[in-house]
């Protein structure tokens, strides 16, 4: 059972289009994540939602939008894709906020040509 | 403004040896301070959290220390195994109610 899963994997794309990702817990977890790995390496923050409210909404182009159904999804479109939106996007969730471990999905990679 | 630093950047060590790895932060104001591993290509698997109000954590030779007036986390892994190599990733939780990650610590242990 796969507790926090991702798709699509791999995601090639070109500049100016318009993508999606989907994220999924079955964790029962009531807060969901978006990170972002660079080339280097490094994670960051860029939206938490608690019960399908937004709560952090980091320095992101409004390209991004989250979007969360429900509790147990969380989605990513991105609009008008650019290279520098290469990167690794990873998904995670928690119990309730950040006082709770957090769980990582596989993440998506994304390759903006 | 929370930053984390881990140190050192890579780490190699032979088989069966004990080690530890370090991590730095700078606002002691921290709710809890969670270790993940991360395989090349693979997502983050959760180690260890440790809670503010807590000075470590075991998991089976896993060992996580929090120092908060030092600023300081420690990972230590105990009789390495060429399966441990990974990055791993110390990442802060605070007010700010999210986590914030350090660099990252490469890990190879050599058979």
């Amino acid at each position: 059972d796969t507790a926090v899963s991702q798709t699509p994997k791999y995601l090639v794309t070109q500049m100016g289009n318009d993508k999606s990702i989907k994220c999924e817990q079955n964790l029962g977890h009531d807060t969901m994540y978006w990170y972002k790995q660079d080339s280097k390496k490094f994670l960051k923050i860029m939206f938490s939602y608690n019960n399908k409210e937004l709560i952090i909404n980091e320095t992101v182009p409004n390209r991004f939008s989250p979007k969360s159904p429900d509790k147990a999804h969380l989605n990513l479109h991105i609009n008008s894709l650019e290279l520098g939106d290469s990167a690794v996007y990873f998904c995670a969730s928690s119990r309730n906020g950040d006082r709770d471990a957090q769980y990582f999905g596989p993440g998506t990679r994304l390759t903006v040509t | 403004k929370q930053e984390v630093t881990q140190i050192p950047a890579a780490l190699s060590v032979p088989e069966g040896e004990n080690l530890v790895l370090n991590c730095s932060f700078t606002d002691s104001a921290i709710y809890n301070l969670q270790w993940f591993r991360q395989d090349p290509g693979k997502g983050l698997t959760s180690l260890l959290l440790i809670q503010s109000s807590q000075r470590e954590q075991t998991s089976g030779r896993l060992n996580a220390s929090l120092d908060k007036s030092s600023g300081r986390s420690t990972l230590y892994i105990a009789a390495s195994q060429p399966g441990d190599s990974a990055t791993y990733l110390c990442a802060g939780g605070g007010a700010t109610n999210k986590l914030i990650f350090g660099t990252g610590t490469l890990l190879a242990v050599q058979p």
